[in-house]
C-alpha cells in the first residue's frame, strides 16, 4: 500500500494560518476516524499532535486542529509561530492487513 | 512520566540480523489498552511502521517487512525487542520505539537509534 500524500512544503508568516492536506483512500485515512499527526523538529523524534483526527492531546496548543473530508484528512496551524517550523507526518489505520500507514511528510517553513 | 529508550547495535553487517530492544519506565509494558510498537525513518526521508505488540504476545506487523521482522515482549524487564533479519543497506535508518493507543496513535516514543549496514 502507497504512503499517504502530503504536499512537500508549505509555508506561511508569523501569525497565519496553514493547512497540510493528507490524501488516501476508503482503505485508510476514508475508512477510519483513526488518523493521527506528528510534529518532528531535525534530530528529535516525532511528537504526536493530533489523533483519532481532531483530538489533541494534553498539553498540545488548540493552535492546532485537525479535520476529515472523505480521504482526505487536514492539519490546520493558526497563529503560526516560529517555533512551529518543523516537518509534519499524518498517519492512518489502514485495515487489519497494512495496519499503519504514514504520509510523506510536509515541511513547513515559517517566513 | 514515561520514557522509553531504545539500545542495540549501531552497525549491523549485510545479511545478518538487526536486533534492538526498548526498555519502557515510568509505567508498566502489561496494559490491554496499548501496544507497544517500532517504526523507522532511513536518512533524509519519512517514517515507516515496522510493526507492533501487545503485552499478551499478540502482533502486528507491516506486510512489506513481515516475513523479516520478529517484535517480542518481556514484560518481567519491561521491555520489547526487535528483530529484523537479512538486512541490507536500504535498512540504514533511526530506529524508533513508541507507545501506541488503542486506534493507533503513538504518544509517547524514545529518543531513536540510528542503525547503519555496512560491511
Amino acid at each position: 500500500q502507497s504512503a499517504l500524500t502530503q504536499p512537500r512544503s508549505v509555508s506561511g508568516s508569523p501569525g497565519q494560518s496553514v493547512t497540510i492536506s493528507c490524501t488516501g483512500t476508503s482503505s485508510d485515512v476514508g475508512g477510519y476516524n483513526y488518523v493521527s499527526w506528528y510534529q518532528q523538529h531535525p534530530g528529535k523524534a516525532p511528537k504526536l499532535m493530533i489523533y483519532d483526527v481532531n483530538k489533541r492531546p494534553s498539553g498540545v496548543p488548540d493552535r492546532f486542529s485537525g479535520s476529515k473530508s472523505g480521504n482526505t484528512a487536514s492539519l490546520t496551524i493558526s497563529g503560526l509561530q516560529a517555533e512551529d517550523e518543523a516537518d509534519y507526518y499524518c498517519c492512518s489505520f489502514a485495515g487489519s492487513y497494512t495496519f499503519v500507514i504514514f504520509g510523506g511528510g510536509t515541511k513547513l517553513t515559517v517566513l | 512520566q514515561l520514557q522509553l529508550q531504545e539500545s542495540g547495535p549501531g552497525l549491523v553487517k549485510p545479511s545478518e540480523t538487526l536486533s534492538l530492544t526498548c526498555t519502557v519506565s515510568g509505567g508498566s509494558i502489561s496494559s490491554s489498552s496499548y501496544s507497544w510498537g517500532w517504526i523507522r525513518q532511513p536518512p533524509g526521508k519519512g517514517l515507516e511502521w515496522i510493526g507492533s505488540i501487545y503485552y499478551s504476545g499478540s502482533t502486528y506487523y507491516s506486510p512489506s517487512l513481515k516475513s523479516r521482522v520478529t517484535i517480542s515482549v518481556d514484560t518481567s524487564k519491561n521491555q520489547f525487542s526487535l528483530k529484523l533479519s537479512s538486512v541490507t543497506a536500504a535498512d540504514t535508518a533511526v530506529y524508533y520505539c513508541a507507545r501506541q493507543s488503542g486506534t493507533w496513535g503513538s504518544d509517547y516514543w524514545g529518543q531513536g537509534t540510528l542503525v547503519t549496514v555496512s560491511s
